[in-house]
């Protein structure tokens, strides 16, 4: 299947705590990034956004922190339920030019939640 | 609406063959991107077409390519498969140009290449 030989960092929560999923950047024109779920057999699904000019965006239940000193973004997940289970991905883009380059996607975190 | 619709969702070829995916965007959406997912590698950008232009290409080489019909669906095509052309290819739709501003992403067309 998908995972066999997918070497993704696992994040194991209990139901109804917080989660942290962290990313680090690298391209410090980055002025766009996205956070990602993809579940398993699907395609990713548009969880928030932020743009550079911004170091905090909140959604339902989520967070989305940018840390453009160290190249570095967080998801924050509040009161983690079942179908929070995926793998999440940040994903940054660089606008050059008169046109946006394809978005560089990280290697992915897999959210496992405990009951 | 409907969402993003990609065909096949499985399909099995042989090295040396060809294949042609198909991509049906969200209605009045007018970017399409393609991706490819594989275990190894990720998610990687292969290019994004725009009112049946190729607006930007990723790093991959010429057997990869696409187009893009006056209704906006997108089709991609991989020439003289190779085993690692295995994967996962995803397709994404955008109502704006380039990839600023949600990305709806269909379920994928797995390729398996023996």
């Amino acid at each position: 299947g998908e995972s066999v030989g997918l070497h993704l960092p696992t994040l194991s929560v209990q139901e109804g705590d917080n989660s942290i999923i962290n990313c680090a950047y690298s391209n410090s024109a980055s002025d766009y990034f996205i956070w990602y779920k993809q579940e398993s057999g699907k395609g990713p699904q548009f969880i928030i956004d932020i743009r550079s000019n911004m170091d905090k965006r909140q959604g339902q239940r989520v967070t989305v922190l940018l840390n453009k000193t160290v190249k570095h973004l967080s998801l924050q997940i509040a009161a983690t339920q079942p179908g929070d289970s995926a793998v999440y991905f940040c994903a940054e883009n660089t606008h050059s030019g008169g046109g946006a380059d394809g978005l560089t996607f990280g290697k992915g975190t897999h959210l496992i939640i405990q009951p | 609406k409907a969402g993003v619709t990609q065909t096949p969702r499985y399909l099995i070829k042989t090295r040396g063959q060809q294949v042609t995916l198909s991509c049906s965007p969200i209605s009045g959406h007018r970017s399409v991107s393609w991706y490819q997912q594989t275990p190894g590698q990720g998610l990687q950008f292969l290019f994004e077409y725009f009112s049946e232009t190729q607006r930007n290409k990723g790093n991959f080489p010429g057997r990869f390519s696409g187009r893009q019909f006056s209704n906006s669906r997108s089709e991609m095509n991989v020439s003289t498969l190779e085993l690692g052309d295995s994967a996962l290819y995803l397709c994404a739709s955008s109502s704006l140009q380039g990839t600023t501003g949600e990305l709806f992403f269909g379920e994928g067309s797995r390729l398996t290449v023996l």
